[in-house]
């Protein structure tokens, strides 16, 4: 079984950058994807992008603006997604979701707990 | 605008099967990645079907799901007040080269 872990809650000002950070356990593969996925308040689900933790390499959807990144840790099995230059709209629940495929084919996948960005001034 | 369509609302009675909708099932959406989710008030999607018609260990075999044509569809048998939640297919789109999901639907147990 595989269990994903996100980062706390943050609030942040307009204009500001947050690092939101993710990391799976158990029966992981060792090549799989992790995929973002975020929900604005009562609206629906929205895919950000993915990464690749293994070779680092990303796809991100093109509704999403450019200051987005993600970013990998080796070392600790640690994915971070970075928003840059954070608006109203970017306040949202952002889901960490471990697959085994890019394409989500396959297999489950699991869902980490999410993490909620606020931005407030 | 979602890519793919799902009717916004569903219900029925406890007991009785519902049927959600997800259209739009395109040449460059691969039918062996969609998937639906269960989201409850207030939690995490709740993973139900991937590949359209397999079901993870721990899914009551109550929920299936199917495709036809450019449509999938999420089957709820022996409904119950516990499925009242927004379920949301999902799919990879090899043009968009993206993940795309409908806008959701609610499901009400009356």
């Amino acid at each position: 079984q595989v269990q994903v872990e996100q980062s706390g809650a943050e609030v942040e000002k307009p204009g500001a950058s947050v690092k939101l950070s993710c990391k799976a356990f158990g029966d992981t593969f060792t090549d799989h994807w992790i995929h973002w996925v975020r929900q604005a308040p009562a609206q629906g689900l929205e895919w950000v992008g993915m990464i690749n933790p293994s070779l680092g390499s990303t796809t991100f959807s093109q509704r999403v603006p450019g200051r987005v990144a993600l970013t990998r840790d080796p070392s600790t099995s640690t994915v971070y997604l970075h928003l840059y230059s954070l608006r109203s709209e970017d306040t949202a629940m952002y889901y960490c979701v471990y697959s085994k495929n890019s394409d989500n084919s396959g297999a489950p996948d699991y869902w980490g707990p999410g993490t909620l960005v606020t931005v407030s001034s | 605008q979602s890519v793919l369509a799902q009717p916004p609302s569903a219900s029925g009675t406890p007991g009785q099967r519902v049927t959600i909708s997800c259209s739009g099932i395109t040449s460059n959406i691969g039918s062996h990645t969609l998937t639906w989710y269960q989201q409850l008030p207030g939690t995490t999607p709740k993973l139900l079907i991937y590949s359209a018609n397999q079901r993870p260990s721990g899914v009551p075999d109550r929920f299936s799901g199917s495709l036809s044509g450019t449509s999938a569809s999420l089957a709820i048998s022996g409904l119950q007040s516990e499925d009242e939640a927004d379920y949301y297919c999902a799919a990879w789109n090899d043009r968009l080269n993206a993940r795309v999901f409908g806008g959701g639907t609610t499901l009400t147990v009356l």
